[in-house]
């Protein structure tokens, strides 16, 4: 069974930083595009960025380029989200997210989101 | 503003039909990218219910169904249930990179 399991969010200051994790179990993660995607309270769904299987092409959300750097580490099965310069806006519940690799490259497996609040 | 625009809410009885549509633009379902469907219920990861415009992964039930035509993409659900009252969300891609993944700004299903 696919599993992504999420941890690192909470409470930081405007201006702070936190780093998400995702770590993957029951697939091949190395074989595998993924995507963190965002919910702010009481909005829809927001894609933050994606990075291939090795990590050589990588996508930013202009809401979050060159503040947020995704990565991974493929011998840790793991996904990783660092975030810079949190603002206010980036409040809300991450997602990490596989792309299966068929069928138009839907985003198939989610974690279970971690809630990330910036606020003085 | 979402690029790819959806209604902001619909609305059915139980046993009806509800369609949902997604507008997109000729950067994004008009070139002919896969348009997928998200069901997300409050506090749960969202759950992909429609990929590559009409196909329904294992397990989910064939009252749900996806067509598109041109810009836009439709969802529509059959013999609506109550478990079914949900927000839905389109994806697709786009070629401007400005964003490579989109959503539709969702809609919420209400069962009357």
């Amino acid at each position: 069974e696919v599993q992504l399991v999420q941890s690192g969010g909470g409470l930081v200051q405007p201006g702070g930083s936190l780093r998400l994790s995702c770590v993957a179990s029951g697939l091949t993660f190395s074989s595998y595009e993924m995507n963190w995607v965002r919910q702010a309270p009481g909005k829809g769904l927001e894609w933050v960025s994606y990075i291939t299987s090795t990590g050589s092409t990588i996508y930013y959300a202009a809401s979050v380029k060159g503040r947020f750097t995704i990565s991974r580490d493929n011998a840790k099965n793991s996904l990783y989200l660092q975030m810079n310069s949190l603002r206010a806006e980036d409040t809300g519940v991450y997602y990490c997210a596989r792309s299966h690799d068929s069928g138009g490259y839907p985003l198939d497996y989610w974690g279970q989101g971690t809630l990330v609040t910036v606020s003085s | 503003q979402s690029v790819l625009t959806q209604p902001p809410s619909v609305s059915g009885a139980p046993g009806q039909r509800v369609t949902i549509s997604c507008t997109g633009s000729s950067s994004n379902i008009g070139t002919g990218y896969s348009v997928h469907w998200y069901q997300h219920l409050p506090g749960t990861a969202p759950k992909l219910l429609i990929y590559g415009d009409t196909n329904r992964p294992s397990g989910v039930p064939d009252r749900f169904s996806g067509s598109r035509s041109g810009t836009s993409a439709s969802l529509a659900i059959t013999g609506l249930q109550a478990e079914d009252e949900a927000d839905y969300y389109c994806q697709s891609y786009d070629i401007s990179l400005s964003a490579y993944v989109l959503f539709g700004g969702g809609t919420k299903l209400t069962v009357l």
